[in-house]
Order: structure tokens, then C-alpha cells, then sequence
């Protein structure tokens, strides 16, 4: 079984830019998660998806960040214009509904803005 | 208010020795305790948790609500237990994971 992707693993990109990270999540996990780790401080929730709708998105940072999750299968995170407090470790998790709370991670995206 | 400590950023013990990473958390109601493992170059993966109570790879964690503590022992290290270890919490109906800062455990020879 394919586990959660992310891609790109790495994106530098400088101050005042757009980048889209996309998330695949293990197939049939209706739940989806972002998290991010900025330099030095610890991995923080950003907002979860179930299918296609956002059921928490308490996390988000600033309304410079825009998650979609169209269809349900895949998700994006926007963010535009990229500033360089941005820069970190974006993960993606996913989950099953019911049962067991454990989250599955994927490789993380590695974002840094200059 | 949620909110996972790990006080030892680092922890570094001697093969063979007994380790212990704490993890203390606060959070109004049941949650589900948990601990990830992100070995180097890897992926954050599941170690153990708490409703399970099973032993992983030596690893135990027993829950203590009384001091609200989900601390993991392994009576023997091994040199291929060296990783960044995070300890998290998750509120009763699949919310996010709170995550505590982490402490990274060197076993040395």
C-alpha cells in the first residue's frame, strides 16, 4: 500500500512568491491533515480536511494560506505571497474514519523562502 | 488549553543503558496519547499508543492521568534507537494531533 506523498520535497522560493504544495493521501483515508514545523518550534496543526470539506481550519496562520481538497483525493496549500516567516516543514497526514485515531504521515515538503 | 511538554530537547545515553523520554500534556477531557518516531531521513511514524498498551521495539508508555504523564522507557537502548521522538495528543473524535517540541535521543556505542 502506497503511503501519503507530498510533493515537491523541496521548494525555495523568494519573498512575495506562490507556491502550491500538494498532498496525496493513502487511498480511502477520508481525513486529511496539514501540519507545519517552522525553524526551531514545534509541529503545529493547520487545518483538516474530511473528503472535501474543511472541518477545522483553526490553524491556518493567515489568509495568505488557501487549502483545497477538490474531489476529496488530493490537497493543495497555497501560499500567496510567500513571506519568510513561511519557511519550514510542511506535513501531511491522513487518516481512516472511525476506528483508530493514528495518523499517517507523509515525507514532509521542505519550503524555504528567501 | 491543549498542550504537550517534552522537557529534554536532547538525551543522550549509552548502549545497553536504560532510557526514559518524558511527556507531560494538558487537555480538558480523555485524549489519546501517542508517540512518533522520525528516524534520519524518514518519515514521522507511528510508535506507540496509549489504547493499545503494546510494547513496540522494546518501547513502553504508560499512561498516568493522575500527573498527566505518557512517559516512554526502553530498559536497553540500541544504537538504532537514535531518532527525534515526538509525543502527541488527540482529543476524542479525530481531532489534530497537539504535539509536544520533541526530544532527539543519541544512543552512543
Amino acid at each position: 500500500e502506497a503511503g501519503v506523498t507530498q510533493f515537491p520535497s523541496h521548494s525555495v522560493i523568494e519573498k512575495g512568491q506562490t507556491v502550491t504544495l500538494r498532498c496525496d493521501p493513502i487511498s480511502g483515508h477520508d481525513n486529511l491533515y496539514w501540519y507545519r514545523r517552522v525553524m526551531g518550534k514545534e509541529i503545529k496543526f493547520l487545518l483538516h480536511f474530511v473528503k472535501e470539506s474543511k472541518q477545522d481550519e483553526s490553524g491556518m496562520p493567515n489568509n495568505r494560506f488557501l487549502a483545497e481538497r477538490t474531489g476529496g483525493t488530493y490537497s493543495t496549500l497555497k501560499v500567496q505571497p510567500a513571506e519568510l516567516e513561511d519557511s519550514g516543514v510542511y506535513f501531511c497526514a491522513s487518516r481512516t474514519s472511525g476506528g483508530s485515531n493514528e495518523q499517517f504521515f507523509g515525507p514532509g515538503t521542505r519550503l524555504t523562502v528567501l | 488549553a491543549q498542550r504537550v511538554t517534552q522537557p529534554e530537547k536532547l538525551l543522550s545515553v549509552f548502549k545497553g543503558a536504560p532510557v526514559e523520554l518524558k511527556c507531560n500534556y494538558s487537555y480538558s477531557g480523555s485524549p489519546e496519547l501517542f508517540w512518533y518516531v522520525q528516524y534520519s531521513r524518514q518519515r514521522l511514524q507511528l510508535l506507540l499508543r496509549h489504547i493499545s498498551r503494546e510494547s513496540i521495539k522494546g518501547f513502553t508508555a504508560d499512561l498516568n492521568k493522575g500527573e498527566t504523564s505518557f512517559h516512554l522507557k526502553k530498559p536497553f537502548a540500541q544504537e538504532e534507537d537514535s531518532a527525534m521522538y515526538y509525543c502527541a495528543l488527540s482529543g476524542n473524535y479525530g481531532q489534530n494531533f497537539v504535539f509536544g517540541p520533541g526530544t532527539r535521543l543519541s544512543v552512543l556505542p
